[in-house]
């Protein structure tokens, strides 16, 4: 059953504490992506990878940090940095194949600091 | 010129009725156009999308209406049910781009 897993679906963490949001695929997807959604709010990108370690910032990367050391994972850790961390966020990967592409995303992890 | 501009922000509509959602961009490197269909709590979910070399792609009761010359794209769900009520994003990509330019959202609530 091929797809995009995110853990944990609620994390609660204390004002200060770093945390990290798990983002897998088993889709062989190249591209792996991070946003953040806030109630009520689009989608704002914070991080992308196109390929295994090598990353780019988003819109939105301050306060954030992402690794790729492997093709399926993309973890994101939200650091003390982040003024307002609390949101839901969500994962995505995509695919192309000559001109057709395709972008994914996960169920989402809600973040709760307080 | 990279924005996708999506209206309207929240859009009630009976049972039964066609739901309209609307989304307009500059960039003419454009050639890629999904939209999306999120439930509270859910990731979104690749509904359905298209290119400009064809200007309708119908999928059941969803329809992609697209105006290359109007730089603008459309949703149409026809007998709309209230399973439907969800966000709906339109979104955008241009060329060998690796990500998707997003509208703003619509909220859509279908009522029995």
């Amino acid at each position: 059953d091929g797809g995009i897993t995110q853990s944990p679906k609620y994390l609660f963490r204390k004002e200060g504490q770093n945390v990290t949001l798990s983002c897998e695929q088993n889709l062989n997807h190249d591209a792996m992506y991070w946003y953040r959604q806030d109630p009520g709010q689009g989608l704002r990108l914070i991080y992308y990878s196109q390929i295994v370690n090598d990353f780019q910032k988003g819109d939105i990367a301050e306060g954030y940090s992402v690794s790729r050391e492997k093709k399926e994972s993309f973890p994101l850790t939200v650091t003390s940095a982040q003024k307002n961390p609390t949101a839901f966020y969500l994962c995505a990967s995509s695919m192309q194949t000559g001109t057709r592409y395709e972008q994914y995303f996960g169920p989402g992890t809600r973040l709760t600091v307080t | 010129q990279q924005q996708v501009k999506q209206s309207p922000q929240s859009l009630i509509v009976q049972k039964g009725g066609i739901s309209i959602i609307n989304c307009a961009y500059e960039n003419t490197a454009f050639d890629y156009f999904p939209w999306y269909q999120q439930f509270p709590g859910k990731g979104p979910a690749l509904l359905i999308a298209i290119r400009p070399d064809v200007s309708e792609k119908k999928e059941g009761r969803f329809t992609i209406s697209f105006n290359k010359s109007a730089k603008q794209f459309s949703l149409h769900i026809m007998d709309s049910q209230p399973g439907d009520s969800a966000t709906y994003f339109c979104a955008a990509r241009a060329g060998s781009a690796r990500q998707l330019t997003f509208g703003s959202g619509t909220q859509l609530t279908v009522l029995p």
